[in-house]
């Protein structure tokens, strides 16, 4: 199985609602990641999670919160969000999170609108 | 993460080749070069690496100058599948280094 599986596809949440995004992987893979990616611009690294524990954040926004449950599973917690964050979010896994040659595996993304 | 430079667009036609080059005059000895790229609505797809060494595999291959500051990917008989967004990437060695996406090459395939 080499898939990174995402859920919702789609999301539409108001300012004032908290939602969360679920990325689930079974390839084995310590290392994981979310990006945001904005209409006709490249991903943005936003969280990078590493044997479940949290070993970057990109200066995201606090109303971004990540969540790394378990090796194959890693949550992204949403609340009072601006329609600004509307974007794909994307999860990706790797073997590890060192050496340059890996390689990452995305999942389709979650399309997040955000009223 | 030393910079790449790509063209925003490029056409090719159904059962060409198509040459997709990038620019990474900064790179340093250890950086790899990646390739990834991302069909419509889907998330990025990894393509090809390689580090000095020209690369194949079953989607592409990869021709790496023998400077370094330049590299071509190669897709040998595009299709109207392999119209995506293209980004070249270089990634440090020895260090949890990330993927820093840079603009890429939209690639149109022409039938």
């Amino acid at each position: 199985d080499t898939e990174v599986t995402q859920t919702p596809k789609h999301l539409v949440m108001g300012m004032t609602n908290k939602k969360s995004l679920k990325c689930e992987q079974h390839m084995g893979h310590r290392a994981m990641y979310w990006y945001k990616q904005k209409a006709k611009k490249p991903p943005e690294l936003m969280f990078v999670y590493s044997y479940e524990k949290l070993s970057i954040n990109e200066s995201v926004p606090s109303r971004f919160s990540p969540e790394c449950p378990n090796s194959s599973l890693l949550n992204l917690h949403l609340h009072a969000l601006q329609p600004e964050d509307s974007a794909l979010y994307l999860c990706a896994s790797s073997p590890g999170l060192a050496g340059a040659s890996s390689e990452q595996f995305f999942g389709p993304g979650t399309r997040l609108t955000v009223l | 993460d030393a910079k790449t430079t790509q063209p925003n667009s490029m056409e090719s036609n159904e059962e060409e080749p198509v040459h997709l080059p990038c620019n990474h005059s900064t790179i340093s000895g250890t950086d790899y070069i990646h390739w990834y790229r991302q069909l419509p609505s889907q998330g990025p797809e990894y393509v090809i690496h390689g580090l000095t060494s020209n690369v194949n595999n079953r989607m592409a291959s990869l021709a790496i100058a023998e400077d370094r500051k330049s590299s071509t990917l190669i897709l040998h008989r595009a299709t109207l599948r392999d119209a995506a967004v293209y980004y070249c990437i270089l990634r440090a060695s020895g260090s949890a280094r990330q993927l820093t996406f840079g603009s890429g090459t939209q690639l149109t395939v022409l039938p």
